[in-house]
């Protein structure tokens, strides 16, 4: 149980275009899902946590015109990067939180995203 | 003061021996606590969670707690090269809406 998958799971683009990544719980129901990135040999950093229904709470510092994510299902939020630029090329990993007891979060397996 | 410290290591313990990876957070409010494993270029798996003091087993793994210290560890018996990974503690804060704060992550070697 608790399976969270990412898509697409490696995607380059060029500087300037957008790119929108899914995020899919497909055995639970998930009200939270949380948006990180990750770079080379750094810890997690959390961009924003993800509500159904409602908009995103983001992290200081992280632009929300920029990250823009949607939560419209149990089971599905997304992340689309806009206008991208080479410094935005990393690890974009999510996770989701079944909520039913505890507060564990799986994570998907990630999206490398390179922007040339 | 970070809220989630860890040792980055890297720790390196010969195969078959007990790996001690250890945790202290700040938040002395904080409910739930976390171990992740993360392979080089994947994602956080989740290993264990512990939610009262005192410890927790879970095959290889123990977790332990200690809230007065503030102060959670994860023990990892008869180590495998194959638990050759990053270990990240992750803490619930009070009142933090269910956001994780992660500790860096401490870097286990274990040598065959």
């Amino acid at each position: 149980g608790a399976v969270v998958s990412q898509h697409p799971s490696r995607v380059i683009c060029k500087s300037g275009t957008s790119v929108k990544i899914e995020c899919r719980s497909l055995d639970f129901q998930a009200t939270t899902m949380f948006w990180y990135r990750q770079f080379p040999k750094q810890s997690l950093m959390l961009m924003a946590t993800s509500n159904e229904g409602s908009k995103a709470t983001y992290e200081q510092g992280v632009e929300k015109d920029k990250f823009l994510i949607n939560h419209a299902s149990l089971t599905l939020s997304t992340l689309t990067v806009t206008s991208a630029h080479p410094e935005d090329s990393s690890f974009y990993i999510c996770s989701a939180r079944p909520g039913l007891a505890g507060d564990e979060q799986y994570f998907g397996p990630g999206t490398r995203l390179t922007v040339t | 003061q970070k809220e989630v410290e860890q040792n980055s290591g890297p720790l390196s313990v010969p195969e078959g021996a007990i790996a001690s990876l250890n945790c202290t957070y700040s938040d002395r409010g904080s409910q739930s606590f976390f171990w992740y494993r993360q392979y080089s270029g994947k994602s956080p798996e989740l290993i264990m969670s512990i939610y009262s003091n005192g410890d927790k087993e879970d095959g290889r793994f123990t977790a332990q707690l200690n809230k007065a210290s503030q102060y959670v560890s994860l023990l990892i018996r008869d180590s495998q090269p194959s638990d050759s990974a990053t270990y990240l503690c992750a803490v619930n804060g009070n009142n933090q809406g269910g956001k994780l704060i992660f500790g860096q992550g401490t870097e286990l070697s274990v040598k065959p």
